[in-house]
């Protein structure tokens, strides 16, 4: 059963640059057709979609985030990683990794369950 | 981007109840559509993809609608379960977009 867990610092200073992990267990991120992403929540708000990385290494951003954001995966380690630079309290959020399944219209079937970030001095 | 529009914001229901939730996209999305249920401090689980399929183990009380710019998610009877944030997502185009979420409450 495929499983995703997030990991990182609950805590960032403005202006520093948050890096987050999702370690994934009961899959490979390398399998062919499948992308996976990362979603936020900020407290009592909705969703936003970050952005998506492709098996090939392909990655898409949201413009919004398009120019702080960097999404990699590290086959090796069966590891997502995403790195967002010049925090702001603005991006005090949960952080969700998600698999998009190609086979069902790249609905998110498959979320971690969240880490809490926190951007303050 | 293709902005989601839900509504309502937010419902009050009883147990036993029909409840009727619309997503509005602004431009075409055939049926990239999904829907999700959120408790609170949880992750959002999806209930239906492509506007209406049921995604595995998802009680059948849950059904999607809808095509191009208009949808519905219907829960055919409340249950105490489903008493949660329900937001649809569109999976037509990047940057996937969501719609700002219905909250049901007790009534």
């Amino acid at each position: 059963q495929l499983q995703l867990q997030e990991s990182g610092p609950g805590l960032v200073k403005p202006s520093e640059t948050l890096s987050l992990m999702c370690s994934v267990s009961g899959g490979s991120i390398s399998s062919s057709s499948y992308y996976w992403g990362w979603i936020r929540q900020p407290p009592g708000k909705g969703l936003e979609w970050i952005g998506r990385i492709y098996y090939t290494g392909t990655t898409d951003y949201n413009p919004s985030l398009k120019s702080r954001v960097t999404i990699s995966a590290d086959k090796s380690k069966n590891q997502l990683s995403l790195k967002l630079t010049s925090v702001t309290a603005a991006d005090t959020a949960i952080y969700y990794c998600a698999r998009p399944n190609s086979y069902s219209n790249y609905a998110m079937d498959v979320w971690g369950q969240g880490t809490t970030v926190t951007v303050s001095s | 981007d293709i902005q989601m529009t839900q509504s309502p914001s937010s419902l009050s229901a009883s147990v036993g109840d029909r409840v009727t939730i619309t997503c509005r996209a602004s431009q075409s999305i055939a049926n990239y559509l999904n829907w999700y249920q959120q408790k609170p401090g949880k992750a959002p689980k999806l209930l239906i993809y492509g506007a209406s399929n049921l995604e595995s183990g998802v009680p059948s009380r849950f059904s999607g609608s809808g095509s191009g710019t208009d949808f519905t998610l219907t829960i055919s009877s409340l249950h105490p379960e489903d008493f949660a944030s329900y937001f649809c997502q569109q999976s037509y185009s990047p940057p996937w977009t969501f719609g700002q979420g219905t909250k049901v409450d007790i009534k």
